[in-house]
């Protein structure tokens, strides 16, 4: 597709099961990162890939939560054990160029989470 | 620590008048600044930017105003149009970092009054 591709776009979860959350970047598209938005506040960085190379990860707020980008290209966000405070909105992004600034990132429509 | 921060929750304008949203920053090593826009749920879509070089962006009825002296910065549209109904979020990157490591503010809901 044109834009970024994220699913499920909607996932209840009962507390202490895990989810992957997957996310399909813009085609060659090199950057790739995953946000985390809760109600009510903007999205907060989570992680940032160049290719397949992990960069950043000082986002993450636990153990619980990873992230990988084996092939460079598909993205997948896994949270552990979930708890009610991981409910939010993951939001997933990709941009052509790495690191240089004037760069547009674009975003998918974000996975909705909900523990119970 | 709040590093952007928009402190008008919402704004209200009339069709057809100007309306400013207003950004505020703390980091002194952000360089770069953005503008998204968001709709019920869809994610940020990229509206404008500018470059700590530049005090100005203009691109269509969106203007960006950087005052880095105050750390603010704002967004005019003109006119306004019930379509720029939306969230709108206020973003920094620093430098050597480019845009991959962006942080938002709270935003700032629209409703343009027709």
């Amino acid at each position: 597709g044109a834009g970024v591709s994220q699913s499920p776009r909607y996932k209840v979860a009962k507390r202490g099961q895990d989810v992957a959350l997957r996310c399909d970047p813009i085609s060659g598209h090199v950057s790739l990162f995953w946000y985390q938005q809760a109600l009510g506040q903007g999205p907060e960085f989570l992680t940032y890939f160049q290719n397949e190379a992990q960069l950043d990860k000082s986002g993450l707020p636990s153990d619980r939560f990873f992230a990988e980008r084996p092939e460079g290209s598909v993205s997948t966000l896994k949270i552990q054990r979930t708890q009610q405070e991981d409910s939010a909105v993951y939001l997933c992004a990709s941009s052509p160029l790495t690191g240089s600034s004037g760069n547009t990132i674009y975003f998918g429509e974000g996975s909705w989470l909900t523990v119970v | 620590d709040q590093q952007v921060k928009q402190n008008s929750p919402s704004l209200s304008v009339q069709e057809g008048r100007i309306s400013i949203l207003n950004c505020d920053y703390t980091n002194s090593m952000f360089d770069y600044f953005l503008w998204y826009k968001k709709y019920p749920a869809e994610g940020p879509t990229f509206l404008i930017s500018i470059s700590s070089i530049k005090d100005k962006n203009e691109d269509g009825r969106f203007t960006v105003f950087l005052n880095k002296s105050a750390k603010h910065l704002s967004l005019h549209i003109v006119p306004s149009q019930p379509g720029d109904s939306a969230v709108y979020f206020c973003a920094a990157s620093p430098i050597n970092f480019g845009n991959e490591k962006l942080t938002f503010g709270t935003g700032t809901r629209l409703t343009i009054i027709p």
